[in-house]
């Protein structure tokens, strides 16, 4: 059973205009919340998190929101850059068990001129 | 800045052989990790280890085994590479502590033939 769901596959926009990208949670007990960016041939880069005791946590161009009763998160690029193109991995965290990460599918995110 | 360094970026094998994947980090890390990624599938966890000569299963350790002599360095054995390992496998680290984004390495591109 998928804990951890990233419904879209991919995502185009333009640049200038904003991004979102979207991830569901099953498991009640996640309470740590993180985005990593994935390019090609590279190792994911943590991105930017977020705890389940806060609905919104900001860094530059993305932000990310929580909304711990419909178990949902997006993140949001704005404004999206090319160099954003990359996939996009929504993964979730147990405080206090193992520090294994829950991932989703992931999301292609491609930003276009 | 934290180094997650895999040794070889790209590897090919045959089916039945022994394979080794190395995964060395300078941050003094307890925890280590090895994931695959699949297209369509995300990355899933195969093995972990949160001390020297500790390891835990993750969801797919069917066909691999893992050593952790030292504290830096945690290995990848294939014991009998099959065709259904061709994969990126990807090593993360991180502190044992709440709240700690993994960090990654580049990934190895397996290929058995």
């Amino acid at each position: 059973d998928q804990q951890v769901k990233q419904n879209s596959p991919s995502l185009s926009v333009q640049e200038g205009r904003i991004s979102i990208l979207n991830c569901d949670y099953t498991n009640s007990m996640f309470d740590y919340f993180l985005w990593y960016k994935k390019y090609p041939a590279e190792g994911p880069t943590f991105l930017i998190s977020i705890s389940s005791i806060k609905d919104k946590n900001e860094d530059g161009r993305f932000t990310v929101f929580l909304n711990k009763s419909a178990k949902h998160l997006s993140l949001h690029i704005v404004p999206s850059q090319p160099g954003d193109s990359a996939v996009y991995f929504c993964a979730a965290l147990t405080q206090g068990g193992s520090e294994k990460l829950v991932f989703g599918k992931g999301t292609k995110l491609t930003v276009n001129p | 800045d934290v180094k997650v360094t895999q040794s070889s970026r790209y590897l090919v094998k045959r089916t039945g052989e022994k394979v080794f994947l190395e995964c060395v980090q300078d941050m003094d890390h307890e925890n280590m990790f090895w994931y695959r990624q699949d297209p369509g599938l995300g990355l899933r966890l195969i093995y972990f280890s949160y001390d020297v000569k500790m390891k835990e299963k993750g969801d797919i350790p069917e066909g691999y085994s893992v050593s952790r002599e030292k504290k830096e360095r945690f290995s990848l054995i294939l014991e009998s590479a099959s065709t259904n390992q061709t994969s990126m496998y990807l090593c993360a680290s991180t502190f044992l502590a709440v709240n700690q984004p993994q960090h990654f390495g580049d990934g190895t591109r397996l290929s058995i033939l």
